[in-house]
């Protein structure tokens, strides 16, 4: 049972700098969502797709924040100009198509530091 | 934006005793979960919570939702240091498909 991989699972940067993630979902799941963590809080909601459809967005997801599920599989989440403000955990997850209950299964996570 | 607080925010026991975690809103949600998370790692789905009154239990833990179907509690018997963690719960909103989380409770249990 393959689960959901996130790539990669640390990354360092200089503020000002591009950084991309990138989520596989569990192959059968239709639905991918990515979350932020920051440390001693729960998650975050930030957008989701439905197969290649971004079908919502939080208002944390600044204008330097970009999602794309190209092909309804693997989704990216791209960070322009990154602040020291977005250091935080990036957790992606997936949701099997019906009769789930909106049970959501977790990658690992990228852990993000911004310098 | 419908909001969860858990309580207590830090549990430090030692082995043997039990515990109880608790998550509130004043909003009802359509089903809720209980994830378990461990430092560098996603949180890991325990359980999912639909009817009102529900109680599942899951070895030496119990969890409840409320009859309103706005709170539930975790309840772990003999708590054990394995089970040592961050316990998250998870409101889906009735109206959406986004989880809404809880700041967590951080457990620690001591040999």
């Amino acid at each position: 049972d393959t689960g959901v991989s996130q790539d990669p699972r640390h990354k360092i940067t200089k503020r000002g700098q591009n950084v991309t993630f990138r989520c596989d979902p569990i192959s059968e799941h239709n639905r991918l969502y990515w979350y932020r963590q920051t440390l001693g809080q729960g998650p975050e909601f930030l957008t989701y797709f439905q197969n290649e459809a971004q079908l919502e967005k939080s208002r944390l997801l600044s204008d330097r924040f970009s999602a794309e599920r190209p092909k309804g599989s693997f989704s990216t989440l791209e960070i322009q100009r990154t602040e020291q403000g977005d250091s935080a955990m990036y957790l992606c997850a997936s949701r099997r198509r019906s009769g789930s209950y909106n049970e959501q299964f977790f990658g690992p996570g990228t852990r993000l530091t911004v310098l | 934006t419908q909001l969860l607080e858990q309580s207590p925010q830090f549990l430090s026991i030692q082995e043997g005793e039990n515990l109880t975690v608790y998550c509130n809103s004043s909003s009802v949600f359509s089903s809720l979960q209980w994830y378990r998370q461990e430092p560098g790692e996603g949180p890991v789905l325990l359980v999912t919570v639909v009817t009102g009154g529900e109680v599942k239990k899951l070895k030496r833990l119990t969890f409840q939702f409320g009859d309103a179907r706005k709170d539930s509690s975790l309840h772990i018997t003999a708590a054990q240091p394995g089970d040592t963690g961050l316990y998250l719960c998870a409101g889906v909103e009735t109206s959406g498909s986004r989880l809404t989380f809880g700041e967590g409770t951080q457990l620690t249990v001591n040999p």
